[in-house]
């Protein structure tokens, strides 16, 4: 139930663009970006929301189909501060009732000059 | 600014002894994750909480368990540490309860190392 993501890894250029990709299985309420950079916390990006509502990120865009449970997350114009790692977390509603919010294993970002 | 802190960075212990990794809020957060990080696996959920003395199950909780007596503390235990749990282990927090859409906050982790 882990959610995929691709590419795996992507390697820019400073100025290019990038497209990450998320997918579930599962019917999905939400969808959640963060950016890990190397030896630090993931940091907040963005939230989807099942409806359309998005909370976040003014310089990142990302777009969620509820019907095909994805999100794509959009870098334009890349900077060398966007390298990281970028994970996806999905939250449906799981046996219990509760949701919880289970990522994917990452797409690591690397923007050179 | 909502601040995690996790009481280690870096922690070293032996094959069977019991652990304890500890994390706090200060934002008064109803929700706590504990996740572990492995290179190309990404955070998988171990437990989580949605409220003082609640626990449930993530998707990898064997091996572990769980201790949340106060809203501000959420504690993961290695009831006996195996060499498998070697691995980055990051605690979050979110406000809301069981509503959808609460960004985490996470800790800096604690690299855990058993021999």
């Amino acid at each position: 139930q882990q959610p995929v993501q691709s590419p795996q890894a992507v390697i820019l250029r400073e100025g290019e663009d990038a497209v990450i990709n998320c997918s579930s299985s599962k019917a999905l309420y939400s969808v959640h970006w963060y950016r890990q950079k190397h030896g630090e916390a993931p940091v907040f990006l963005m939230i989807l929301l099942k409806g359309g509502e998005q909370k976040g990120h003014d310089k990142i865009s990302a777009s969620f189909n509820e019907k095909k449970q994805q999100s794509s997350l959009y870098l334009t114009a890349s900077q060398l501060s966007y390298s990281g790692t970028y994970f996806c977390g999905t939250e449906g509603m799981f046996s219990g009732g509760y949701n919880k919010l289970i990522f994917g294993a990452g797409t690591r970002l690397a923007v050179h000059p | 600014d909502v601040k995690v802190t996790q009481s280690s960075r870096y922690l070293v212990k032996r094959t069977g002894e019991k652990v304890f990794l500890e994390c706090v809020q200060d934002m008064d957060h109803e929700n706590m994750f504990w996740y572990r990080q492995d290179p190309g696996l990404g955070l998988r959920l171990i437990y989580f909480s949605y409220d003082v003395k609640m626990k449930e199950k993530g998707d990898i909780p064997e091996g572990y368990s769980v201790s949340r007596e106060k809203k501000e503390r959420f504690s993961l235990i290695l009831e006996s540490a195996s060499t498998n749990q070697t691995s980055m282990y990051l605690c979050a927090s979110s406000s809301g309860g069981a509503e959808i859409g609460s960004p985490l906050h996470f800790g800096n982790g604690t690299r855990l190392t058993v021999t």
